[in-house]
């Protein structure tokens, strides 16, 4: 499985654009990376997946390089909802999504 | 639409006692199964994971087990807990096939006494 590096924390005002950067030098041909929101006492949820490229939602950005070896998530104008641990996972590959959740992101809205 | 409930919310249990969790999905159909382990603080630890009925693959050697009885119903099970077992139990599911995005249930508070 793909390993991940995360900044362990970041903190940004209400307004801002965030960007989280993940890095996943040894990503397999065919695995996917996916963008979890984790809240405390939560389950984690689905934000944005992608290949390659460049992907967008209703809620986030997701920006891959060519060489894919890291990803950049991107938070257009956070609000203090916005606070909360986000995860970059990498994987995929095959008949089911087995990946490795690592400590993720905490993200501190400031007002 | 898939929704995916587990229950209870919160468990405090003594040592040495069993345990049986319960993840159930509704609105699909031979979904890919999960459970993960989440102490305080920390990312989460894949525990079990379930392609189909009857078939589950376990990822760290621990005192707990897992079954799917049916396609959509996974429980996590011990015979006898540990301190150790402490910790936010969380059910998943995908749909079957590469490359699909997880999702989550509330998660289970399990503290051991």
């Amino acid at each position: 499985l793909a390993k991940t590096t995360q900044p362990i924390s970041m903190d940004s005002y209400e307004g801002q654009e965030v960007n989280i950067t993940c890095s996943h030098n040894n990503i397999a041909t065919n695995d996917y990376i996916t963008w979890y929101q984790q809240f405390p006492s939560q389950g984690p949820r689905f934000i944005i997946q992608g290949y390659k490229t460049k992907v967008t939602n209703e809620v986030a950005s997701l920006f891959i390089p060519a060489d894919r070896k890291s990803s950049t998530l991107s938070l257009p104008r956070v609000s203090l909802s916005d606070t909360a641990v986000y995860y970059c996972l990498v994987g995929g590959s095959g008949g089911y999504q087995k990946v490795t959740f690592g400590t993720g992101t905490k993200l501190q809205v400031i007002p | 639409s898939q929704t995916i409930h587990q229950w209870p919310a919160t468990l405090v249990q003594p040592v040495g006692s069993p345990l049986s969790l319960e993840c159930t999905v509704e609105g699909t159909s031979n979904p890919n199964l999960y459970w993960y382990r989440q102490a305080a603080g920390r990312g989460l630890q894949l525990l079990f994971y379930s392609v189909g009925i009857g078939q589950i693959s376990s990822e760290v050697p621990q005192n707990l087990s897992a079954s799917r009885p049916q396609d959509r119903q996974f429980i996590l099970s011990s015979k006898k807990l540990l301190l150790s077992d402490s910790g936010f139990y969380l059910c998943a599911w995908s749909k079957e096939g590469g490359g699909q995005p997880q999702h989550f249930g509330d998660g289970t508070r399990l503290s051991i006494l």
